[in-house]
This record gives structure tokens, sequence and C-alpha cells, in this order.
């Protein structure tokens, strides 16, 4: 049973590109979330996808875009990027109904570094 | 959600048992506590939850005073692998047919020597 799975591992870009990580979630969840994780910090969240819409939103700028596809796959599109944005970024998925008993799993993260 | 407070790091023998404590005084009646660890490089795993009762699994055990305000993670025989950041979460159990979101804090580091 595969886990979730994110790609790419890692990526390199400059200030002002626009990048697309891709997220694959744990097979029977329907529900991605994204979290940004800079250095010696932990998780924050950025949105949650499910039903193809963005449902919630944490505290982050319009240049933070995302999408859900038909089989709950999801990306986050970064726009215009800055140096602050080098993060790990990790999905979590889940099942909209699963209730507490049925915690989000994670992938292993994509590593964004903008030099 | 309610805020937890956890001490930044720790230190344990291997073989021994890992009492990582977590302060959440502020937690209301239908918060859960959450415990996840991420080891390095890797993302978040998750270990254990609960809502009042003590709880076990085959990774840990959570103990929760009975006032609600404090919980403790215990690894039973910590290992060199069990060396990872250990996150504290409460939030509010599911409500209604809406997803939740996680509020991480910074962790306690856990240091399982050899």
């Amino acid at each position: 049973d595969a886990g979730v799975t994110q790609s790419p591992t890692h990526l390199i870009k400059t200030r002002g590109q626009q990048v697309t990580l891709r997220c694959s979630p744990k097979s029977g969840h329907d529900t991605v979330s994204w979290y940004q994780q800079a250095l010696g910090q932990g998780p924050q969240f950025i949105f949650q996808y499910y039903e193809e819409e963005e449902r919630q939103r944490g505290n982050f700028p319009d240049r933070f875009s995302g999408h859900q596809y038909p089989n709950y796959s999801s990306e986050l599109n970064v726009n215009a990027l800055l140096l602050g944005d080098s993060a790990l970024y990790l999905c979590a998925s889940s099942h909209r109904y699963g209730g507490p008993n049925q915690p989000q799993h994670f992938g292993d993260g994509t590593r964004l570094s903008i030099l | 959600d309610a805020k937890t407070t956890q001490p930044p790091s720790m230190d344990c023998a291997e073989g021994r048992a890992a009492n990582l404590p977590c302060n959440h005084s502020t937690i209301s009646g239908n918060e859960y506590v959450y415990w996840y660890r991420q080891i390095h490089s890797q993302g978040p795993q998750y270990i254990i939850h609960g809502l009042k009762n003590n709880e076990t699994n085959e990774m840990a055990s959570l103990i929760i005073t009975e006032d609600r305000k404090s919980s403790t993670l215990i690894l039973p025989h910590a290992t060199l692998r069990d060396t990872a950041v250990y996150y504290c979460i409460v939030r509010v159990a599911w409500v209604g047919g809406s997803n939740y979101k996680l509020t991480f804090g910074k962790g306690t580091l856990l240091t399982v020597n050899p």
C-alpha cells in the first residue's frame, strides 16, 4: 500500500520564477493538505483541498495556489518566488470523513531552494 | 486549537524509556492530543493520539492527566532510530464533515545516545 508520494524530492529555482510541486495521496484518501516547513521550524499549514476545491487556507499570500484532480492528486504552485520561499514543502493526505481516529499521513516532502 | 508547550530538547540513553512532556493547559473538552515525530529529512510520522484516556500502541504510550492540561509520550525502550523531533498537537475533533489542519509548534528534539 503506497503512502503519500511527492515529486520532485529536490528543486532549485531562482527568484521570480514559478514552481509546481506534486502530491499523490495515500490510497483511499480524498483530502490533501499542504504545509511549508522552514529550517528549524515546525510545518505551517498552507491550504487544503477536497472535492477539487480549496477548503481551508492558512496565512499565505495569493502567490501560493493549488489544484486537485479527480483522482485526488494535487499540485502546489508558487509564483514570483522569493528567497524566503526556500523550505521543505510537505503534503499530507486524509479522508474527509475519516474522523479523529484516522490521522493525516505525510509524504517526505519536496526540498525547494531559491537562489 | 489550543496552544502547546514542549521542552526544546531532551536526551535519553538507548534502551531506557523516553518520557516527553507536553503542556496544553487551555485544551477544550472536544480537543484531541496528537503526537507526531519527524526524523531528519523525512515527513512527520503519526505516533499516537488520545482524548482523555491513556492510550498505547506498538510505537508508544500516551498518558493524559485527569484534568487534560498536560500529557506525556512514552517510548518504552528508546533506540538510536528514535532520535527525532517530536511534536505534540492539540486539535478540535472533526466536526460536521469538514477536515482539519494541524498546527505544529517547534517540538522537542529527542536525542537517543548509545
